[in-house]
């Protein structure tokens, strides 16, 4: 199983753009990359997911370089709102979600 | 179109006490997942259900936690007997199709279990 390295905490002023890379050294052919995002007293939502090269949605953007070993999540113009813990998941896409560990995440604390 | 949905939101007992949690999933998704999350960590998957069959549940402590998913819709999870360790947010999850691990899981707002 890919194992993923996160830094714990992050932060950030508003308006900024954040970028939160995640290390998966042993990442495999058949692995995809998840990225959550969890606010306080919630569970965690989807952010964005992807393969290889770059994924843009309404969120966020997920950059993987060739060499898949690592990815990096970027927020554009972060909000306070966007203060949240999260987690970057790597799986087998021939595997079941029981395969996935969520890890610790990175804390983001945007402020003024 | 509704969230997964538990009850109770919060819950506090004395160890060795006995407790249920019910989680509703979203309507039509075929698996159901019990996560649980304690302070500081990320979550950790108890069991994956797909419709009322067992996918996994090498994590789930099986002498005191137990799980169904009778009918393939709604679940429950119950602890018995609670002890200090298991304080934490249960979280249940859901998805649309099998259970692969890209599949989106969409989560509940947790029950926040405190034990005494």
């Amino acid at each position: 199983l890919a194992k993923t390295t996160q830094p714990i905490s992050m932060d950030s002023y508003e308006g900024q753009e954040v970028n939160i890379t995640c290390s998966h050294n042993n990442i495999a052919t058949n692995d995809y990359i998840t990225w959550y995002q969890q606010f306080p007293s919630q569970g965690p939502r989807f952010i964005i997911q992807g393969y290889k090269t770059k994924v843009t949605n309404e969120v966020a953007s997920l950059f993987i370089p060739a060499d898949r070993k690592s990815s990096t999540l970027s927020l554009p113009r972060v909000s306070l709102s966007d203060t949240a813990v999260y987690y970057c998941l790597v799986g087998d896409l021939t595997g079941t979600a029981s395969k996935l560990t969520f890890g610790t995440g990175t804390r983001l604390q945007v402020t003024l | 179109e509704a969230g997964v949905a538990q009850s109770p939101r919060y819950k506090i007992i004395e160890k060795r006490q006995s407790v249920a949690f019910w989680c509703n999933p979203i309507s039509g998704h075929a698996t159901l997942y019990w996560y649980q999350q304690i302070l500081g960590q990320g979550p950790k998957l108890l069991i994956q259900f797909q419709n009322n069959g067992v996918v996994d549940d090498s994590q789930l402590p099986k002498d005191r936690f137990s799980a169904e998913r009778l009918k393939g819709v709604d679940s429950t999870l119950k602890i018995q007997p609670a002890k200090l360790e298991d304080s934490a947010v249960y979280l249940c999850a859901s998805s649309l199709d099998v259970g692969y691990s890209q599949e989106t899981q969409y989560f509940g707002p947790g029950t926040r279990l405190l034990v005494l």
